[in-house]
């Protein structure tokens, strides 16, 4: 079955340090990946995607790259900000729509 | 409405007693999700429908759980005789079509079975 595996975390950075988070995968087909950010006391929001290989997803600053060959697909920042601070969650989607997430990774930006 | 939105935001039942949970997904949605969610972990698949039918129903943990979409539009979950360990956050999520449309989630309700 389909599975995504990401960083353990909490990750905490101090901030304009530069941030990954890995994330990789395992599915059957061609599926579709995403990155959804959850702030606190809010819900799951969909940060970026990308649903082909090769193809890079970016938002607010957030980068991740489909990467086919090694079943990846790694969350970056350049700079974070205290305001980044939230649990991040890799996630796949596969054409019958079901997602199937990864166990999230929080990350707390001390100014 | 702007969002996706559930009720309650908190459960508190005790155990054997059954609850009903509801979703009411962004309007024009066809595809709607429920996930489980326990602490500390990412959200489990539970049940997803394509308007009114319900394509697929795998991830429901046993059959005390049972979710319906009557109409296409609201859904709800029901979970029949609780038990402890149903306790988590159950988030709703509805979506404009297939595989690589995002996933809009509900705030979720908190359930716990005392």
């Amino acid at each position: 079955g389909n599975s995504v595996t990401q960083m353990e975390g909490p990750v905490t950075l101090s901030e304009e340090a530069f941030l990954t988070i890995n994330c990789t995968y395992t599915a059957t087909g061609y599926p579709s990946l995403f990155w959804y950010v959850q702030y606190p006391g809010e819900g799951l929001q969909l940060l970026l995607k990308a649903t082909k290989a090769d193809d890079k997803g970016s938002n607010k600053g957030f980068e991740a790259t489909y990467r086919k060959e090694t079943t990846s697909f790694h969350l970056e920042k350049g700079s974070v900000q205290v305001s980044d601070s939230a649990v991040y969650f890799c996630a796949l989607s596969t054409n019958a729509g079901k997602s199937t997430f990864g166990d999230g990774t929080t990350l707390t930006v001390k100014p | 409405g702007a969002g996706v939105s559930q009720s309650p935001r908190y459960k508190v039942a005790k155990r054997g007693q059954d609850v009903a949970l509801r979703c009411d997904p962004i309007s024009g949605h066809v595809s709607l999700f429920w996930y489980q969610q326990a602490l500390g972990q990412g959200p489990e698949f539970l049940t997803y429908f394509q308007n009114e039918a319900q394509l697929d129903k795998s991830g429901l943990p046993s059959d005390r759980f049972f979710a319906e979409r009557p109409e296409g539009s609201v859904s709800t979950l029901k979970i029949q005789r609780t038990q402890q360990e149903d306790s988590a956050v159950y988030l709703c999520a509805s979506s404009s079509g297939t595989g690589d449309s995002p996933l809009h989630f509900g705030n979720g309700t908190r359930l716990t079975v005392t």
